[in-house]
């Protein structure tokens, strides 16, 4: 299918345990972004990736790590959850760095 | 730095009424602005986009907005409410000397009332 898609959608893990987002464009688009949704806080930036190979830290990266060894490809770790990171996941890509992002549908995940 | 501020999280109009959802942002330098809509449990969507072309801007579904560089303001107006446009809001910015690191505003629910 063309466009962003994330898996899983929905994801219920323990604290303590590690948990991968993915995240897949079909455009090419150079950049990606992670952010985070919680009630009060809108979107937060936790990483962004200009290119390939190329990461860089938004507003929350704490906990987190990416990588990006494609550019369709943009997965989101979270090393050891704890409840705070209890949240709805939105990947987006974008072709510039100043143009609209197209954002996946979100992936909630519960941190028990 | 860049900052966004949406006034008002909540807004409420009846069907046919005036849509008039607000955003002021600051910056040093020439902003890229958005406005973009999220209906529940989706991701969010473009509805326009200011980048210096025209201060106007007209958006998808009837929805537009004025940049005033003055008042650095992008209210998002739409002139008649339909029940379909109940959804969550929000105003972004970026800049060309930050790319890729949009700010987000909180968000503005819109409720339509018949």
């Amino acid at each position: 299918d063309a466009g962003i898609t994330q898996s899983p959608r929905y994801k219920i893990t323990e604290t303590g345990r590690q948990v991968t987002l993915m995240c897949h464009q079909t455009w090419s688009h150079s950049y990606m972004f992670w952010y985070r949704q919680d009630l009060g806080h809108g979107l937060r930036l936790i990483y962004y990736s200009a290119a390939a190979d190329i990461t860089d830290k938004g507003e929350v990266p704490d906990g987190y790590v990416v990588s990006r060894s494609k550019t369709e490809n943009f997965p989101l770790t979270l090393e050891s959850a704890t409840r705070s990171q209890t949240s709805v996941y939105f990947c987006a890509s974008s072709e510039l760095g100043t143009d609209e992002q197209y954002f996946g549908p979100g992936t909630r995940l519960t941190v028990t | 730095a860049q900052s966004v501020t949406q006034l008002g999280s909540h807004v409420s109009v009846s069907e046919g009424a005036l849509v008039l959802l607000r955003c002021n942002y600051s910056s040093s330098v020439p902003p890229y602005l958005f406005w973009y809509v999220q209906y529940p449990n989706q991701g969010l969507q473009l509805l326009l986009k200011y980048t210096s072309a025209a201060t106007l801007v007209k958006g998808i579904n009837g929805f537009e907005a004025e940049f005033k560089k003055s008042e650095t303001s992008f209210h998002l107006t739409k002139p008649s409410a339909h029940m379909s446009d109940a959804a969550e809001y929000f105003c972004a910015v970026t800049f060309s000397t930050n790319a890729g690191k949009s700010t987000f505003g909180d968000g503005t629910t819109l409720t339509v009332k018949p």
